[in-house]
């Protein structure tokens, strides 16, 4: 099962663009990595999922490694609203997902 | 847009009591999961179901059951609640189909046993 590691928080301003990056040392051939917005006192929001490469939506773009034993969540020039915690998931897209794993999730406060 | 409601955002019970947490999703989804979330340990997978009447184990399933009786609704069950069950609920459900991991959570429950 692969765990990951996220760094506990991150500094940023407005305007600024922030990366996230996420270990997983131990990913499998058929887990993919999800990342996860919460809000305080809210439920986590999906916000993208990638198998390889790199991956981009609307809200953020998702780099991942040839070796996919890492992946990197970009968020293009935040803003304020973007404070929140990001979590990190590696999981299979089907059968057993007893063992769902989120990372620590890593806090990011955006400063004016 | 997908909605899943959890019956209640504050409880207070005593320790002993047995408490039920309802969810339940308006999207069709397959797939229902209970998660609890606790300062600096993130969320943590107790139970999840993939069909009526399914249901396995996550990381922490000790101290709970659940029941899934219909497809829309997933219950969490603490027989005799005890206060290190005091936490943050999170329900959660997803589609078959679509990518496995991409879950809709609720909004939460906020239990606190004293």
């Amino acid at each position: 099962l692969a765990k990951t590691t996220q760094p506990i928080s991150m500094d940023s301003y407005e305007g600024q663009e922030v990366n996230i990056t996420c270990s997983h040392n131990n990913i499998a051939t058929n887990d993919y990595i999800t990342w996860y917005q919460q809000f305080p006192s809210q439920g986590p929001r999906f916000i993208i999922q990638g198998y390889k490469t790199k991956v981009t939506n609307e809200v953020a773009s998702l780099f991942i490694p040839a070796d996919r034993k890492s992946s990197t969540l970009s968020l293009p020039r935040v803003s304020l609203s973007d404070t929140a915690v990001y979590y990190c998931l590696v999981g299979a897209a089907s059968g057993n997902t007893g063992k769902l794993i989120f990372g620590q999730g890593t806090t990011l406060q955006v400063k004016p | 847009d997908v909605k899943v409601t959890q019956s209640s955002r504050y409880l207070v019970k005593r320790t002993g009591e047995k408490v039920f947490l309802e969810c339940v999703q308006d999207m069709d989804h397959e797939n229902m999961f209970w998660y609890r979330q606790d300062p600096g340990l993130g969320l943590r997978l107790i139970y999840f179901s993939y069909d009526v009447k399914m249901k396995e184990k996550g990381d922490i399933p000790e101290g709970y059951s659940v029941s899934r009786e219909k497809k829309e609704r997933f219950s969490l069950i603490l027989e005799s609640a005890s206060t290190n069950q005091t936490s943050m609920y999170l329900c959660a459900s997803s589609s078959r189909l679509a990518a496995y991991y991409e879950q809709y959570f609720g909004p939460g429950t906020r239990l606190t046993v004293t």
